[in-house]
């Protein structure tokens, strides 16, 4: 069964350190999302991507954060300078969006990765 | 602004016990509701929705109905097994029938003893 693949499941970084978190999307999907859970609280949205650009974002996803599609099948999300509420859960997710609408088809999460910031 | 509200948890029941799990909800217009599920160890995965007024989500025994009249989405299983331990998450999406952007509650955790 197609999944999508998240790395690393943990990492520990400094304060002001940057960070990369690694997704590899269901190779046919097309929409690519990235959410985040700090311990305790909601699962928030963060960001969705699609033909190689920011769709949508919210008012968490700041100047710290970015996206990329480097090479086709990764889908990055880098914290340039992390602080110590910046540790959370991070989740990637995918749709398939077929016909170039996003509400088509189920929304795919990986495993997650946590990020501590000490 | 749109936001869930789900009970808090953990919620720990025997083996064959009901569940409930509520779930509300505040939006305008037309939300499509959700209920997810993440098992130890794993991703959120999707286990039902309902997309309208009255529509009622199933799947694996489990069931929710969406009720526009309480603004709820309430999770329910007439008998839970060990193996439905997980944390279950109530979500909606604003816009009719997309599954992207979703608004998410805190999660309920549940633990079923056999």
């Amino acid at each position: 069964e197609p999944e999508v693949t998240q790395t690393p499941s943990h990492q520990v970084t400094q304060m002001g350190q940057e960070v990369i978190l690694r997704c590899v999307p269901i190779s046919n999907h097309l929409y690519f999302y990235w959410y985040r859970q700090i311990l305790g609280q909601k699962v928030e949205f963060l960001v969705s991507f699609y033909n190689n650009e920011i769709s949508e974002k919210s008012e968490i996803f700041d100047d710290q954060f970015s996206v990329e599609r480097p090479d086709g099948s990764n889908f990055t999300l880098k914290i340039r300078s992390t602080k110590l509420e910046d540790s959370a859960m991070y989740f990637c997710a995918s749709i398939s969006g077929q016909g170039g609408l996003a509400g088509t088809g189920e929304l795919f999460f990986g495993e997650g990765s946590r990020l501590t910031v000490l | 602004g749109d936001s869930v509200t789900q009970m808090e948890g953990p919620v720990t029941l025997s083996e064959e016990a009901f569940l409930t799990i509520n779930c509300t909800y505040t939006a305008t217009g037309y939300p499509s509701l959700f209920w997810y599920v993440q098992y130890p160890g794993e991703g959120l995965q999707l286990l039902l929705k309902a997309t309208k007024a009255d529509d009622k989500g199933s799947n694996k025994g489990f069931e929710a109905t969406y009720r526009k009249e309480t603004t709820s989405f309430h999770l329910e299983k007439g008998s839970v097994q060990v193996s439905d331990s997980a944390v279950y998450f109530c979500a909606l999406s604003d816009r009719r029938g997309s599954q992207g952007n979703l608004i998410f509650g805190k999660g309920t955790k549940l633990s079923v003893k056999p």
